[in-house]
């Protein structure tokens, strides 16, 4: 049971470029999150999924596109990386509301 | 919006000494709060939760309070060890889907 996985560990980026920020659980967990944590600032919800077929918006989606097609993936796309993107990006999964979230390891992600 | 407000941003305290940790949120339908605590370099893990229905809640050195009334809610470690060393988050449920709304965290040093 590897619970919540991330890939990639790290990346640089250029201004302008796009990615896709991978995550996988195998806990058969409906919720899935995509949270960014700032030096100081904690964690900021990105955008959030109740299900497969079913994303919304969190906190600051501005610059991020998300999909879930199963279970277990939700991968966290950035379409034109800007350095305010510059974060640490942790990905996190729940079998409901008021439920233990369960973390990814971060993705590292720099943009210059 | 909604947020939650986290004190002290760092925290100091003698190894065997106890540590307290303050939280206040804005939201008075909120009826979930976790900790997480976060080790250098790992995603957050949950080390205690409360629920709106329970005053206090205890386990082993760990202990945590809630005030519904002024919306305020506390962590307490007890006979702190340098295991204990680390970044903790507290946070609350907000909104549709009871989305979790983290504090900012406090950096907790346990000194020997």
């Amino acid at each position: 049971n590897a619970g919540v996985t991330q890939t990639p560990k790290f990346r640089i980026l250029k201004i302008g470029q796009s990615m896709t920020l991978q995550c996988t659980q195998d806990m058969n967990h409906n919720y899935m999150y995509w949270y960014r944590q700032d030096p100081g600032m904690g964690l900021k919800l990105i955008y959030y999924s109740v299900g497969a077929g079913i994303t919304d918006k969190g906190e600051v989606p501005n610059g991020y596109n998300v999909s879930r097609s199963t279970t277990e993936d939700f991968p966290l796309r950035l379409e034109l990386a800007a350095p305010s993107q510059t974060s640490v990006y942790f990905c996190a999964s729940s079998s409901g509301t008021g439920r233990e979230q369960y973390f990814g390891p971060g993705t590292r992600l720099t943009v210059t | 919006g909604e947020n939650v407000e986290q004190h002290p941003s760092t925290l100091s305290v003698q190894e065997g000494d106890s540590a307290v940790i303050k939280c206040t949120y804005s939201d008075s339908a909120s009826n979930y709060f976790p900790w997480y605590k976060q080790e250098l370099g790992k995603g957050p893990q949950l080390i205690i939760d409360i629920r709106s229905n329970v005053g206090e809640k205890k386990d082993q050195r760990i202990a945590v309070t809630l005030n519904k009334t002024a919306k305020h809610f506390s962590l307490h470690i007890t006979e702190t060890q340098p295991e204990d060393s680390a970044v903790y988050f507290c946070a609350a449920s907000i909104g549709r889907d009871d989305k979790i709304i983290f504090g900012k965290g406090t950096r907790l040093h346990i000194l020997p």
